[in-house]
């Protein structure tokens, strides 16, 4: 069974701080890595696709993947109260080209 | 922004009913999929439909399942004989090319009772 694993969390930082949120996954070949935000009783909401070993930033976002400990990272600088959500991370499993999903870490940014 | 547009927004129906969800893709996305989270549960891949045909289903995507594009904008989940655990978000995803994220429309409640 391929699967994506997430600590389920909460995990709680204060507004400002760095949030990091990881990811592993069992599949030596997947190709693609996608970081969604959702937030209680909506969609997931792309925010971060990385497809290479490294870093990849996006503003306030960087994703962090490593294929060796196949290992996906998600960190969120300057945190604030708004970026409080569920973080989904998703895979794309070797194979295919659908995307597999971790059941989320929640994240909760205190004032 | 284009967006991926989900309707109902919320459905409820008598179990062994049949349901059909509708999705309105993004206009110049090639894939298209159906997921679905059931409550305090992950985001569970149905079927993925790629040139007017489905291209990759899971164990869930049984006979009960059926999807169609009836025309050039449209993508249709129909479920037949619903049953209690099909209660469910449902949610309908676009993307323009293989491998890329997806956008997600704003999800159907689907609740049997």
């Amino acid at each position: 069974q391929k699967e994506v694993e997430q600590n389920s969390g909460p995990l709680s930082v204060p507004e400002g701080a760095i949030a990091s949120l990881n990811c592993t996954y069992s599949d030596r070949g997947s190709q693609s890595f996608f970081w969604y935000r959702q937030y209680s009783g909506k969609s997931p909401e792309l925010i971060m696709s990385i497809y290479s070993n490294g870093d990849k930033e996006d503003g306030r976002f960087t994703a962090q993947l490593n294929k060796a400990s196949q290992y996906v990272s998600l960190l969120i600088r300057d945190s604030q109260p708004s970026d409080s959500a569920t973080y989904l991370c998703a895979v794309g499993l070797s194979g295919y080209s659908t995307l597999t999903f971790g059941k989320g870490t929640m994240l909760l940014v205190s004032p | 922004e284009p967006e991926v547009t989900q309707t109902p927004s919320h459905q409820v129906t008598q179990m062994g009913q049949e349901v059909i969800l509708r999705c309105v893709p993004i206009s110049n996305h090639l894939y298209f999929y159906w997921y679905r989270q059931i409550l305090g549960q992950k985001v569970e891949f149905l079927v993925s439909f790629y040139n007017n045909e489905i291209s990759e289903k899971s164990e869930i995507f049984d006979d009960q399942f059926s999807v169609e594009r009836p025309d050039g904008s449209n993508f249709t989940l129909k479920i037949r004989s619903t049953k209690l655990e099909d209660s469910a978000m449902y949610f309908c995803a676009s993307s323009r090319r293989d491998r890329d994220g997806y956008t997600f429309g704003s999800g159907t409640r689907l609740t049997v009772v």
